[in-house]
Protein backbone atom coordinates (compact mmCIF):
# COMPACT_ATOMS: atom_id res chain seq x y z
CA UNK A 1 0.00 0.00 0.00
CA UNK A 2 1.15 3.50 -1.06
CA UNK A 3 1.41 6.37 1.18
CA UNK A 4 2.69 10.08 1.24
CA UNK A 5 2.35 12.67 3.10
CA UNK A 6 4.10 16.21 2.66
CA UNK A 7 5.56 18.57 5.87
CA UNK A 8 6.76 22.07 6.15
CA UNK A 9 6.19 25.41 6.37
CA UNK A 10 2.05 26.80 6.90
CA UNK A 11 3.67 30.33 6.57
CA UNK A 12 6.31 31.97 4.52
CA UNK A 13 7.16 35.53 3.91
CA UNK A 14 7.15 37.13 0.09
CA UNK A 15 10.54 36.65 -0.97
CA UNK A 16 11.50 33.79 1.22
CA UNK A 17 12.30 29.84 -0.10
CA UNK A 18 9.84 27.32 0.85
CA UNK A 19 11.18 23.97 1.66
CA UNK A 20 8.70 21.08 1.58
CA UNK A 21 9.43 17.06 2.07
CA UNK A 22 7.72 14.27 0.96
CA UNK A 23 7.77 11.36 2.71
CA UNK A 24 6.50 8.18 1.20
CA UNK A 25 6.13 3.89 1.91
CA UNK A 26 5.28 1.07 0.17
CA UNK A 27 7.45 1.89 -2.98
CA UNK A 28 11.20 2.30 -3.42
CA UNK A 29 13.35 4.45 -5.52
CA UNK A 30 15.31 1.20 -5.72
CA UNK A 31 12.74 -0.44 -8.19
CA UNK A 32 13.26 0.61 -11.84
CA UNK A 33 10.53 3.33 -12.65
CA UNK A 34 9.18 4.81 -10.03
CA UNK A 35 8.85 8.92 -9.64
CA UNK A 36 7.33 11.40 -7.51
CA UNK A 37 5.84 14.65 -8.55
CA UNK A 38 4.74 17.70 -6.96
CA UNK A 39 1.64 19.47 -7.69
CA UNK A 40 0.10 22.57 -6.17
CA UNK A 41 -3.61 24.08 -6.02
CA UNK A 42 -4.26 27.55 -5.58
CA UNK A 43 -7.54 28.16 -3.14
CA UNK A 44 -10.62 27.51 -5.85
CA UNK A 45 -7.92 26.95 -8.52
CA UNK A 46 -7.00 23.93 -10.69
CA UNK A 47 -4.05 21.73 -10.07
CA UNK A 48 -0.91 22.81 -11.54
CA UNK A 49 2.38 20.57 -11.90
CA UNK A 50 5.37 21.48 -10.58
CA UNK A 51 8.28 18.63 -10.54
CA UNK A 52 9.01 14.72 -10.69
CA UNK A 53 11.88 13.20 -9.76
CA UNK A 54 12.61 9.50 -10.96
CA UNK A 55 14.02 6.78 -9.33
CA UNK A 56 17.49 7.00 -11.76
CA UNK A 57 17.49 10.78 -10.36
CA UNK A 58 16.16 12.07 -13.65
CA UNK A 59 14.21 15.53 -12.89
CA UNK A 60 12.07 17.78 -14.69
CA UNK A 61 10.24 20.91 -14.19
CA UNK A 62 7.22 22.94 -15.18
CA UNK A 63 8.58 25.34 -17.80
CA UNK A 64 6.97 28.31 -16.44
CA UNK A 65 8.08 27.58 -12.78
CA UNK A 66 11.56 25.68 -14.07
CA UNK A 67 14.22 29.25 -12.44
CA UNK A 68 12.63 28.60 -9.10
CA UNK A 69 12.55 24.88 -8.28
CA UNK A 70 14.42 22.08 -7.09
CA UNK A 71 14.06 18.90 -6.34
CA UNK A 72 16.08 15.95 -4.84
CA UNK A 73 15.23 12.98 -3.36
CA UNK A 74 16.87 11.11 0.08
CA UNK A 75 16.28 7.38 -1.09
CA UNK A 76 17.58 6.00 2.54
CA UNK A 77 15.16 8.64 4.23
CA UNK A 78 12.05 7.42 1.62
CA UNK A 79 11.57 11.26 1.11
CA UNK A 80 11.74 13.49 -1.94
CA UNK A 81 12.37 17.32 -1.27
CA UNK A 82 10.86 20.69 -3.36
CA UNK A 83 12.24 23.63 -2.86
CA UNK A 84 10.68 27.33 -4.06
CA UNK A 85 12.77 30.40 -4.40
CA UNK A 86 11.12 34.01 -4.03
CA UNK A 87 8.04 33.27 -3.16
CA UNK A 88 5.18 35.39 -3.21
CA UNK A 89 1.23 35.81 -2.53
CA UNK A 90 0.75 33.85 -5.92
CA UNK A 91 2.09 31.07 -4.66
CA UNK A 92 -0.43 30.29 -1.80
CA UNK A 93 -1.82 27.03 -2.16
CA UNK A 94 -2.26 23.04 -0.91
CA UNK A 95 1.12 21.76 -2.25
CA UNK A 96 0.81 17.68 -3.30
CA UNK A 97 3.00 14.87 -3.84
CA UNK A 98 2.05 12.21 -5.52
CA UNK A 99 3.32 8.90 -6.60
CA UNK A 100 3.75 8.76 -10.43
CA UNK A 101 3.30 5.20 -12.17
CA UNK A 102 5.03 4.69 -15.55
CA UNK A 103 3.12 1.98 -18.45
CA UNK A 104 3.88 2.04 -22.10
CA UNK A 105 5.85 5.25 -21.99
CA UNK A 106 3.80 7.60 -20.33
CA UNK A 107 3.18 8.36 -16.72
CA UNK A 108 0.32 8.67 -14.20
CA UNK A 109 -0.33 9.90 -10.61
CA UNK A 110 -1.93 6.63 -8.98
CA UNK A 111 -1.81 8.06 -5.22
CA UNK A 112 -1.97 11.55 -3.64
CA UNK A 113 -0.59 12.56 -0.36
CA UNK A 114 -3.05 14.35 2.14
CA UNK A 115 -1.10 17.83 0.84
CA UNK A 116 -0.01 21.29 2.81
CA UNK A 117 -1.53 24.42 2.78
CA UNK A 118 0.91 26.64 2.63
CA UNK A 119 0.50 30.90 2.99
CA UNK A 120 2.87 33.34 1.91
CA UNK A 121 2.06 36.95 3.69
CA UNK A 122 4.38 39.13 5.71
CA UNK B 1 2.51 22.35 -24.42
CA UNK B 2 0.10 19.65 -24.52
CA UNK B 3 -3.76 21.71 -23.64
CA UNK B 4 -6.42 19.51 -22.76
CA UNK B 5 -10.17 21.01 -21.67
CA UNK B 6 -13.11 20.45 -19.76
CA UNK B 7 -16.29 21.81 -18.97
CA UNK B 8 -16.11 23.98 -15.81
CA UNK B 9 -19.65 22.01 -14.79
CA UNK B 10 -21.61 19.11 -15.10
CA UNK B 11 -24.98 18.40 -13.58
CA UNK B 12 -26.91 15.43 -13.49
CA UNK B 13 -29.91 14.44 -11.30
CA UNK B 14 -29.74 11.58 -8.90
CA UNK B 15 -29.70 7.74 -10.31
CA UNK B 16 -28.88 9.24 -13.97
CA UNK B 17 -25.54 9.00 -15.88
CA UNK B 18 -23.06 11.91 -15.87
CA UNK B 19 -20.41 12.18 -18.73
CA UNK B 20 -17.43 14.38 -18.06
CA UNK B 21 -15.46 15.36 -20.96
CA UNK B 22 -11.45 15.72 -21.60
CA UNK B 23 -10.75 17.39 -24.96
CA UNK B 24 -7.43 17.79 -26.69
CA UNK B 25 -5.75 17.08 -29.72
CA UNK B 26 -5.95 13.45 -30.41
CA UNK B 27 -6.04 12.87 -27.01
CA UNK B 28 -7.44 9.03 -28.21
CA UNK B 29 -3.51 8.43 -28.94
CA UNK B 30 -2.46 9.21 -24.89
CA UNK B 31 -3.74 7.52 -22.17
CA UNK B 32 -6.06 9.83 -19.99
CA UNK B 33 -6.30 9.72 -15.75
CA UNK B 34 -9.20 10.92 -13.70
CA UNK B 35 -8.87 12.40 -10.67
CA UNK B 36 -12.32 12.62 -7.95
CA UNK B 37 -11.59 15.88 -5.28
CA UNK B 38 -14.18 16.65 -2.56
CA UNK B 39 -13.74 19.61 -1.20
CA UNK B 40 -11.05 20.45 1.32
CA UNK B 41 -9.72 16.70 0.50
CA UNK B 42 -6.86 15.59 -1.53
CA UNK B 43 -8.00 13.88 -4.65
CA UNK B 44 -8.26 10.38 -5.45
CA UNK B 45 -7.90 8.30 -8.86
CA UNK B 46 -11.03 6.76 -10.20
CA UNK B 47 -9.72 6.30 -13.71
CA UNK B 48 -6.18 5.48 -15.20
CA UNK B 49 -4.93 4.60 -18.25
CA UNK B 50 -8.34 5.04 -20.25
CA UNK B 51 -10.30 2.56 -17.96
CA UNK B 52 -8.84 0.82 -15.44
CA UNK B 53 -9.90 1.39 -12.32
CA UNK B 54 -8.17 1.46 -9.03
CA UNK B 55 -9.65 -1.15 -6.45
CA UNK B 56 -11.78 0.00 -4.41
CA UNK B 57 -13.10 2.35 -7.14
CA UNK B 58 -17.07 1.21 -7.51
CA UNK B 59 -17.90 -0.43 -10.73
CA UNK B 60 -19.98 3.11 -11.58
CA UNK B 61 -16.99 4.60 -12.62
CA UNK B 62 -15.90 4.11 -15.69
CA UNK B 63 -13.88 5.84 -19.08
CA UNK B 64 -13.36 5.81 -22.57
CA UNK B 65 -11.04 7.65 -24.78
CA UNK B 66 -11.20 8.23 -28.68
CA UNK B 67 -10.45 10.91 -31.00
CA UNK B 68 -10.01 14.27 -29.94
CA UNK B 69 -12.36 13.42 -26.56
CA UNK B 70 -11.85 10.94 -23.07
CA UNK B 71 -14.68 10.48 -21.38
CA UNK B 72 -15.18 9.90 -17.57
CA UNK B 73 -18.87 7.82 -16.93
CA UNK B 74 -20.43 7.95 -13.99
CA UNK B 75 -23.47 5.43 -13.64
CA UNK B 76 -26.46 5.25 -11.07
CA UNK B 77 -25.18 8.83 -9.57
CA UNK B 78 -25.30 9.54 -5.93
CA UNK B 79 -24.94 12.68 -3.67
CA UNK B 80 -21.91 11.42 -2.90
CA UNK B 81 -20.10 11.67 -6.26
CA UNK B 82 -20.40 15.18 -6.08
CA UNK B 83 -16.98 16.92 -6.61
CA UNK B 84 -14.42 18.31 -8.48
CA UNK B 85 -13.53 16.16 -11.39
CA UNK B 86 -9.83 16.72 -13.16
CA UNK B 87 -8.22 15.13 -16.36
CA UNK B 88 -4.56 14.04 -16.55
CA UNK B 89 -2.44 13.06 -19.42
CA UNK B 90 1.28 13.10 -20.30
CA UNK B 91 3.09 15.11 -22.55
CA UNK B 92 5.20 13.04 -24.11
CA UNK B 93 6.80 15.31 -26.76
CA UNK B 94 7.46 17.74 -23.30
CA UNK B 95 7.82 14.64 -20.80
CA UNK B 96 5.59 15.92 -18.26
CA UNK B 97 1.89 15.45 -16.92
CA UNK B 98 -0.92 17.72 -18.07
CA UNK B 99 -4.50 18.67 -15.78
CA UNK B 100 -6.94 19.88 -17.18
CA UNK B 101 -9.03 22.57 -15.57
CA UNK B 102 -11.38 20.40 -13.72
CA UNK B 103 -15.06 19.89 -13.59
CA UNK B 104 -17.36 20.32 -11.10
CA UNK B 105 -19.88 18.09 -10.70
CA UNK B 106 -22.97 19.11 -8.92
CA UNK B 107 -26.19 16.17 -8.02
CA UNK B 108 -29.39 17.99 -8.66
Amino acid sequence: QITLKESGPTLVKPTQTLTLTCTFSGFSFSTSGEGVGWIRQPPGKALEWLALIYWNDDKSYSPSLKTRLTVKKDSSKNQVVLTMTNMGPVDTATYYCAHSRPRDGERAFDMWGQGTMVTVSS
Amino acid sequence: SYVVTQPPSVSVAPGKTARITCGGNNIGLKSVHWSQQKPGQAPVVVIYYDSDRPSGIPERFSGSNSGNTATLTISRVEAGDEADYYCEVWDSSNNHPVFGGGTKLTVL
